[in-house]
């Protein structure tokens, strides 16, 4: 276990809607990135937070934002959701500043999108 | 879009057998990484190997790393039915962002 978990488990959304994931991180850490991992791929970066600050973005629209609150704790919000964003979306942990930077992965949330 | 390729995308082998999976990059890198992820669940890694490092050691586990050929293989020594899993290889360049392969998924068969 890495300490870093993410809710809901699962979710099911229709097309249009709006949806927000919730990921604690590991404690220590000041940093939460974010991945969308769709079926058979490997994880895209998303987003980066630290210090409550978006620091790096991935291939991704505007609809999708995120927040890091005071805790280190974070959210990733999708507007308008499309079908394509049916994925497993994936929040890691880190520490900045520290060599190598390792991250942290919670279990995940299943996302589907009718 | 991914920066890895990995070969092979799946590999079958029987328990006590030797697997080796190979990873391709195509940037430069700080250090790589190799995770193992069952079923769809969360990644777990597995060990990190240094952009001046060649080779690197954990339990079962061998890293190779050739930043020439800009690749890397992971060699699971005596493998176990607990070892079926997805594996992938991910890169740190400038940022901390990880740019993950499109991964192996190995079956160890009993």
């Amino acid at each position: 276990e890495t300490g870093v978990t993410q809710s809901p488990t699962h979710l099911i959304k229709t097309r249009g809607q709006q949806v927000t994931l919730r990921c604690s991180s590991q404690s220590g850490h000041n940093t939460v990135s974010w991945y969308q991992q769709a079926l058979g791929q490997g994880p895209q970066f998303i987003f980066q937070y630290y210090r409550e600050e978006e620091n790096g973005r991935g291939n991704f629209p505007p609809r999708f934002s995120g927040l890091q609150f005071p805790n280190y704790s974070s959210e990733l919000n999708v507007n308008a959701l499309e079908l394509d964003d049916s994925a497993l979306y994936l929040c890691a942990s880190s520490l900045q500043g520290i060599r190598d930077n390792e991250q942290f992965f919670g279990p995940g949330t299943r996302l589907t999108v009718l | 879009s991914q920066q890895g390729e990995e070969d092979p995308q799946a590999l079958s082998i029987q328990e006590g057998e030797n697997a080796t999976m190979n990873c391709s990059y195509k940037t430069s890198i700080n250090n790589l990484q190799w995770y193992r992820q069952n079923s769809g669940r969360g990644l777990v890694h597995l060990i990190l190997i240094r952009s001046n490092e060649r080779e690197k050691h954990s339990g079962r586990l061998r890293v190779t790393l050739d930043t020439s050929k800009k690749s890397s293989s992971l060699l699971i020594t005596a493998s176990r039915a607990a070892d079926t899993a997805s594996y992938f290889c991910a890169t740190v360049g400038s940022g901390s962002r990880l740019t993950f392969g499109e991964g192996t998924q190995l079956t160890v068969n009993p």
